[in-house]
């Protein structure tokens, strides 16, 4: 069975704070993703890497960055967490290369910072 | 740029009817693919089914089909014989087919199933 997994389905942060979501997927997949969820506005890409060392901004970049030291792992950094960040952080991955390949999600990392 | 957008923000179905989302996007490419997320109360992003651009016949899976109108850059899902299990959040998503794999996706439609 094929997994997207994400270190924390729940988060609480503080204003300020560095924060670090991980994701981790089992598919051998190229292409990772990292999206953020907020009602009535959709799934919206803030980063996104196709190879190890590799990354491209997506549409919402500011406040974030991404780390991918290995294939099966990227990370998502909120340097300095601010409440407009709380939202719902989606990591998806694919196969590189094959545009009807089906993305895999993992389950969410739901965040708030207070 | 591409834009996928679902006008339906809600939509209801009694169980065992049929109910069809509508889906619309935006793009100057020709070569690219459609899909249908469903994300559940579980937040378990789900694929329903896909259709590449250059192919004329309709996807179906099963109980749901689409009905692609590539002129009107319309893609809409139908679900027959709605089911308690099918209440979730339905996402429209858009990939260039050049593209790195990115999807871009509609703002989503909530569907409720009443018994």
């Amino acid at each position: 069975d094929v997994k997207v997994t994400q270190s924390s389905r729940y988060l609480v942060k503080r204003t300020g704070e560095k924060v670090f979501l991980e994701c981790v997927q089992d598919m051998d997949h190229e292409n990772m993703f990292w999206y953020r969820q907020d009602p009535g506005l959709g799934l919206r890409l803030i980063y996104f890497s196709y190879d190890v060392k590799m990354k491209e901004k997506g549409d919402i970049p500011e406040g974030y960055s991404v780390s991918r030291e290995k294939k099966e792992r990227f990370s998502l950094i909120l340097e300095s967490a601010s409440t407009n960040q709380t939202s719902m952080y989606l990591c998806a991955s694919s196969l590189l290369g094959q545009g009807y390949t089906e993305a895999f999600f993992g389950q969410g990392t739901r965040l708030t910072v207070v | 740029a591409q834009t996928v957008t679902q006008s339906q923000p809600e939509m209801s179905v009694q169980e065992a009817e049929t109910v069809t989302l509508s889906c619309t996007y935006d793009t100057s490419e020709s070569d690219y693919y459609l899909f249908w997320y469903k994300q559940p109360p579980s937040r378990q992003m789900i694929l329903v089914i896909r259709q590449e651009a250059y192919k004329q016949q309709n996807a179906t899976e099963n109980r749901f089909s689409v009905n692609f109108q590539k002129a009107a850059k319309s893609f809409s899902l139908k679900i027959s014989d709605s089911q308690l299990g099918d209440a979730a959040m339905y996402f429209c998503a858009y990939r260039d087919g050049g593209s790195q794999g990115n999807l871009i996706f509609g703002k989503g439609t909530k569907l409720s199933v009443k018994p």
